[in-house]
């Protein structure tokens, strides 16, 4: 069984459409992450939800908008997409954000491509 | 600044030691990790340590943390083929945030 799941793997697409990447964890896990991974493999974490609630949120542009259903799954809507949002998105989860050695568990990753 | 720095590429012999380096900059950070990156594939976490302990042994892994100069090393001794990896240090910070790494490309050559 998948521990992070992700879905698509591959997302290829035109300028200016919005499209949507889905996470889930069957980990029962409190915590979930998005991260981005640029070109040169450089990670940085985007968004944290815990429990359904926004903890983090970086200097994000608004066009990225996650949604948490409910604590197992946390969706990434991206609107108006741009060439430089192509990268791989990366979900990830933990049992409890705020434990220090909490070890994340990391999705395959999606690759989204804009043409 | 944000930046945690790592040397971008390693290539070391099958049966040698590897030995990667990072620099952080945050002295308040808890816990300092480590997490391998196999092509294609998310991230999976080595091993970690706690910002108030200066090693700790895993099997074939070997953290060293030197807290005065903020740097954060990972050895593997008798390196194989299959720990060829991008290798991310990561820390922890009070905001409960990860930081990552540059990143290190291993490559291991027989």
């Amino acid at each position: 069984d998948t521990a992070v799941s992700q879905t698509p793997k591959y997302l290829v697409t035109q300028m200016g459409n919005d499209k949507s990447i889905k996470c889930e964890q069957n980990l029962g896990h409190d915590t979930m992450y998005w991260y981005k991974q640029d070109s040169k493999k450089f990670l940085k974490i985007m968004f944290s939800y815990n429990n359904k609630e926004l903890i983090i949120n970086e200097t994000v542009p608004n066009r990225f908008s996650p949604k948490s259903p409910d604590k197992a799954h946390l969706n990434l809507h991206i609107n108006s997409l741009e060439l430089g949002d192509s990268a791989v998105y990366f979900c990830a989860s933990s049992q409890d954000g705020a434990s220090g050695s909490d070890e994340q568990f990391f999705g395959p990753g999606t690759r989204l491509t804009v043409l | 600044g944000e930046d945690v720095e790592q040397s971008l590429f390693l290539s070391v012999r099958e049966g040698d030691s590897s030995v990667i380096n990072c620099t952080y900059t945050d002295s308040s950070s808890t816990y300092l990790y480590w997490y391998k990156q196999e092509p294609g594939a998310g991230l999976q976490l080595l091993t970690y340590i706690f910002s108030n302990m200066d090693m700790k042994q895993d099997q074939r892994l070997t953290v060293l943390l030197n807290k005065k100069d903020k740097h954060l090393s990972l050895r593997i001794a008798d390196t194989q083929t299959g720990d060829s990896a991008i290798y991310f240090c990561a820390e922890k910070r009070t905001t409960d945030k990860l930081i990552f790494g540059t990143g290190t490309r291993l490559q291991v050559f027989p």
